[in-house]
């Protein structure tokens, strides 16, 4: 299984919203509403942001939202803040009753 | 809350056996539907899903590492195991476990456990 393609890095200005694209194919981000969205500072563990396309986990942010249209995800972060600056990571159920996840991206807030 | 660590050697040579080891603590880790899993990330790059057992037993891996891959629960203990065989540098990560409700919806995490292959 291939890994779900992200953009390496977005940047924005704080206030403004960027959006984070994930994509993959009809096995898995297209086939199934189970795509995820994970957030990762540097030396710490995944944590969830985004669960089922556009499910929230009680405690984040709602300036966090995702979507989907066909074989790709989205992640938009509103109101972009200084302790967004991550790395960020998609993740889908795939046909083989396996999970996969995206290449990365880096948030940058200028 | 239920917490998740891991833990086991952080060196292994290359050809032989990388064990892990994960304790659940803040519940059992028989109660629920739940995907108990492995996941690890090479010094400086992505994540990588290694695969999972299910509350009933099934266990379902990643297929580019299918062939060395075992995951197992040990009930009496609240740890699910991971054990991946012939080990070459390639398989340098953190090595991390997690609780999921779906497949791809995992939390919490542990907080994760760097396994270096070296001679």
């Amino acid at each position: 299984q291939s890994a779900l393609t992200q953009p390496a890095s977005v940047s924005g200005s704080p206030g403004q919203s960027i959006t984070i694209s994930c994509t993959g194919t009809s096995s898995d981000v297209g086939g199934y509403n189970y795509v995820s969205w994970y957030q990762q500072h540097p030396g710490k563990a995944p944590k969830l942001m985004i669960y089922e396309v556009s499910n929230r986990p009680s405690g984040v942010p709602d300036r966090f939202s995702g979507s989907k249209s066909g074989n790709t995800a989205s992640l938009t972060i509103s109101g972009l803040q200084a302790e967004d600056e991550a790395d960020y990571y998609c993740s889908s159920y795939t046909s083989s009753s396996t999970g996969v996840f995206g290449t990365g991206t880096k948030v940058t807030v200028l | 809350q239920v917490q998740l660590q891991e833990s086991g050697p952080g060196l292994v040579k290359p050809s032989q056996t990388l064990s892990l080891t994960c304790t659940v603590s803040g519940g059992s880790i028989s109660s629920g539907d739940y995907y108990w899993s492995w996941i690890r990330q090479p010094p400086g790059k992505g994540l990588e899903w290694i695969g999972y057992i299910y509350y009933s037993g099934s266990t379902y891996y990643n297929p580019s590492l299918k062939s060395r891959v075992t995951i197992s629960v040990d009930t009496s203990k609240n740890q699910f195991s991971l054990k991946l065989s012939s080990v070459t540098a390639a398989d340098t990560a953190v090595y991390y476990c997690a609780r999921g409700t779906t497949v791809t919806t995992l939390d919490p995490w542990g907080q994760g456990t760097l396994v270096t292959v070296s001679s």
